[in-house]
């Protein structure tokens, strides 16, 4: 069936430097939404990409949604640490979200 | 406050002892479901359910059971527990005409 691949499973950056992950399918995706997890919390939307080609910003993060909507990406310039958790990217359709594995952003100390 | 509320947050059981978690939610969301969240395997879906008595399978639904008797519960329910069900489980509601989901805090089990 339908699978959402999410890379890297890990992300170990230093404060104020950048952090991406990427999700990829080997089938056109009907829309990409992306999640975000604190520790010890649950996920919560951060937003949902529709058109091919589509970027989207939210202060720091930067969503693209590729031109053959089969793959996207979620960029965090100057990684602070409120940035730690774990981001998921999901497909939507009526009756379920297919989840990619997440990528968990670690802050060095 | 528009949310998703789950009872236990936590619970330690035992095997073989019945339990249910309850998932209510308070914005009138048509779609309701129920995820487990275990380490490296991200979120897997067990059941969801469209509307009031509409319900239906996810990917790893073995072992548990739900009811959609009113628009706003959506109670998972383990008959007999076993341990490999010791999970961070997650109930989640969206209308129903959108697709993205408000989650309720969590219920962390361990079955012994």
């Amino acid at each position: 069936g339908q699978q959402v691949m999410q890379i890297p499973q890990y992300q170990h950056v230093q404060e104020g430097e950048d952090f991406t992950t990427y999700c990829n399918s080997s089938t056109t995706l009907s829309n990409i939404q992306w999640y975000k997890q604190r520790p010890g919390g649950h996920p919560v939307f951060l937003i949902q990409l529709v058109k091919s080609g589509e970027v989207k910003k939210q202060k720091r993060l930067t969503f693209q949604f590729g031109e053959a909507k089969k793959n996207s990406s979620l960029h965090i310039t100057a990684t602070q640490t409120t940035d730690v958790g774990t981001y998921f990217c999901a497909e939507g359709s009526n009756y379920q979200l297919i989840w990619g594995a997440g990528t968990k952003l670690i802050i060095k100390p | 406050e528009a949310q998703v509320t789950q009872n236990p947050r936590y619970l330690i059981t035992v095997t073989g002892k019945k339990l249910t978690v309850t998932c209510s939610q308070n914005m009138n969301h048509e779609y309701m479901s129920w995820y487990r969240q275990d380490p490296g395997l991200g979120l897997r879906q067990i059941y969801y359910s469209m509307n009031v008595e509409v319900t239906d399978k996810g990917d790893v639904p073995e072992g548990y059971k739900v009811s959609r008797k009113e628009k706003r519960n959506f109670p998972l329910i383990l008959e007999s527990p076993s341990p490999n069900q010791t999970s961070l489980y997650f109930c989640a509601s969206r209308p129903g005409g959108a697709n993205v989901l408000t989650f309720g805090a969590g219920s962390r089990l361990t079955v012994l």
